[in-house]
C-alpha cells in the first residue's frame, strides 16, 4: 500500500466551476500538509500548506485536513483556464521535507 | 522565482554511460534535493543534502550519488545509466525549518537507450 493515495484524473470541468481534488494516506505520522501545482513540462509549486487538522483559504483555493479519516482535499472555486495543471497532495511527519511523500497528482483541464 | 537552475535539461544516452546532471541555486538555501518523477509513482526522493558536504540516500537512491562542494551547486551522477533510470529529475531547494515548502527547478529530462 502507498504511503499517499490520489485519484490520477484526468478531471475536465468547464470553466466556473467548483473543483474537488483529494488525496487519502495511511501514516497518521503525517503531520504537514500541501498542495502543490505543476504545470506541463514545469517544476511544481507549492500552492497551499496546512499544519495538522482544520481548513485553511487563501483566494479561491480552500484546502481542508480531516486526520480522524486520514484525508485531505483542496478545493478551488470559480475555476479559470489559467487553473489547468497536475495538482500534487505532499505531507509528511516530523522530519519535514526530508522525508516527503507524494501522491501522483491529479492532472486537471479547465475548458473555456 | 527561486533561482534554481538546471542542466542539462534535456539529455538522451545509451546504457551504461556515466550521466551528472548539476543544479544550481542562487537563493542561499541549505536544504537541496534531487527527486525523479515518473508516471504512476509521482515524485520519489532520490538524496538530498543539509549543507556543504552533507548528503544522506531518499527512498530511491541504488545506482545514484550525489555532492555538494559548494552551497549553490548539487550534482546528481549515475554512475552507469540503466533503462529504468529514464525519468525526468527535480533539484528541490528549502530553507531551514521544519516545513514542507520546496522551491523547485524546472527539471532535467533524461532518456537512457
Amino acid at each position: 500500500q502507498k504511503e499517499v493515495e490520489q485519484d490520477p484524473g484526468p478531471l475536465s470541468v468547464p470553466e466556473g466551476a467548483i473543483v474537488s481534488l483529494n488525496c487519502t494516506y495511511s501514516n497518521s505520522a503525517f503531520q504537514y500538509f500541501m498542495w502543490y501545482r505543476q504545470y506541463s513540462r514545469k517544476g511544481p509549486e507549492l500552492l497551499m500548506y496546512t499544519y495538522s487538522s482544520g481548513n485553511k483559504e487563501d483566494g479561491r483555493f480552500t484546502a481542508q485536513v480531516d486526520k480522524s479519516s486520514k484525508y485531505i482535499s483542496l478545493f478551488i472555486r470559480d475555476s479559470q483556464p489559467s487553473d489547468s495543471a497536475t495538482y500534487l497532495c505532499a505531507m509528511s511527519g516530523s522530519s519535514g521535507a526530508n522525508n516527503l511523500f507524494f501522491g501522483t497528482g491529479t492532472r486537471l483541464t479547465v475548458i473555456p | 522565482d527561486a533561482g534554481i537552475t538546471q542542466s542539462p535539461r534535456h539529455k538522451v544516452t545509451e546504457t551504461g554511460t556515466p550521466v551528472t546532471l548539476r543544479c544550481h541555486q542562487t537563493e542561499n538555501h541549505r536544504y537541496m534535493y534531487w527527486y525523479r518523477q515518473d508516471p504512476g509513482h509521482g515524485l520519489r526522493l532520490i538524496h538530498y543534502s543539509y549543507g556543504v558536504k552533507d548528503t544522506d540516500k531518499g527512498e530511491v537512491s541504488d545506482g545514484y550519488s550525489v555532492s555538494r562542494s559548494k552551497t549553490e551547486d548539487f550534482l546528481l551522477t549515475l554512475e552507469s545509466a540503466t533503462s529504468s533510470q529514464t525519468s525526468v529529475y527535480f533539484c528541490a531547494t528549502k530553507t531551514s525549518g521544519n516545513t514542507g515548502e520546496l522551491f523547485f527547478g524546472e527539471g532535467s529530462r533524461l532518456t537512457v537507450l
